[in-house]
């Protein structure tokens, strides 16, 4: 099993500023690797695949990056509404695994 | 328009044994590549994967429930049925089914609403 590791835990930001969390595998994953979005009550939506690859709709502020088993998921400019769980999943290995999550707060 | 939905039991005993039924839309399990998966999160916890059904009926399983879980699909009524025997109070979550969009894409592109799971006597 591949094991991801999310960081930080919870990450405080005020608005406006930058925003990046980071998600390492612990074997090579390659660029098979999402992103989602999760807000308290509601499922996760997926933003991020590929590494890098923005889902239709996702703003711009958002970007991925990465390749083997670092990746970071960058917000540029934090927004009220990014304020919610951000997790990573790798989907190299059949057997799909998601990092812990990362809490992005208001600081 | 994919849309999917969780339908089950909020409450089992442990012991029993848990049916839920993901009803979706907007895409066909019959097309080749496509999947359905099933994925839980305990309250406050991380996502965990259980379980996957491809267009070919092909499926996986988490290795760690591998004993406990069966995935079928009905094609013709757009559902897929996970059962996951002798529940836990630690299998208290909430389940969600996704759609993955092809074989070799492994993320799941749209998600259910998710259903609370309480296990408790």
């Amino acid at each position: 099993e591949i094991v991801m590791t999310q960081s930080p835990a919870t990450l405080s930001v005020s608005p406006g500023e930058r925003a990046t969390l980071s998600c390492r595998a612990s074997q090579s994953v390659n660029s098979n690797l999402a992103w989602y979005q999760q807000k308290p009550g509601q499922a996760p939506r997926l933003f991020i695949y590929g590494a890098s690859t923005r889902v239709t709709g996702v703003p711009a502020r958002f970007s991925g990056s990465g390749s083997g088993t670092e990746f970071t998921l960058t917000i540029s400019s934090l927004q009220s509404e990014d304020f919610a769980f951000y997790y990573c999943q790798q989907y190299n290995n059949w057997l799909a695994t998601f990092g812990q999550g990362t809490k992005v707060e208001i600081k | 328009q994919i849309t999917l939905k969780e339908s089950g039991p909020t409450l089992v005993k442990p012991t029993q044994t848990l049916t839920l039924t993901c009803t979706f839309s907007g895409f066909s399990l019959s097309t080749s590549g496509v999947g359905v998966g099933w994925i839980r999160q305990p309250p406050e916890k991380a996502l965990e994967w259980l379980a996957l059904i491809y267009w070919d009926d092909d499926k996986l399983y988490s290795p760690s429930l591998k004993s406990r879980l069966t995935i079928t699909k009905d094609t013709s009524k757009n559902q897929v049925v996970l059962t996951m025997a002798n529940m836990d109070p630690v299998d208290t979550a909430t389940y969600y089914c996704a759609h993955r969009p092809n074989f070799w894409s492994g993320y799941y592109s749209y998600w259910g609403q998710g259903t609370l799971v309480t296990v408790s006597s």
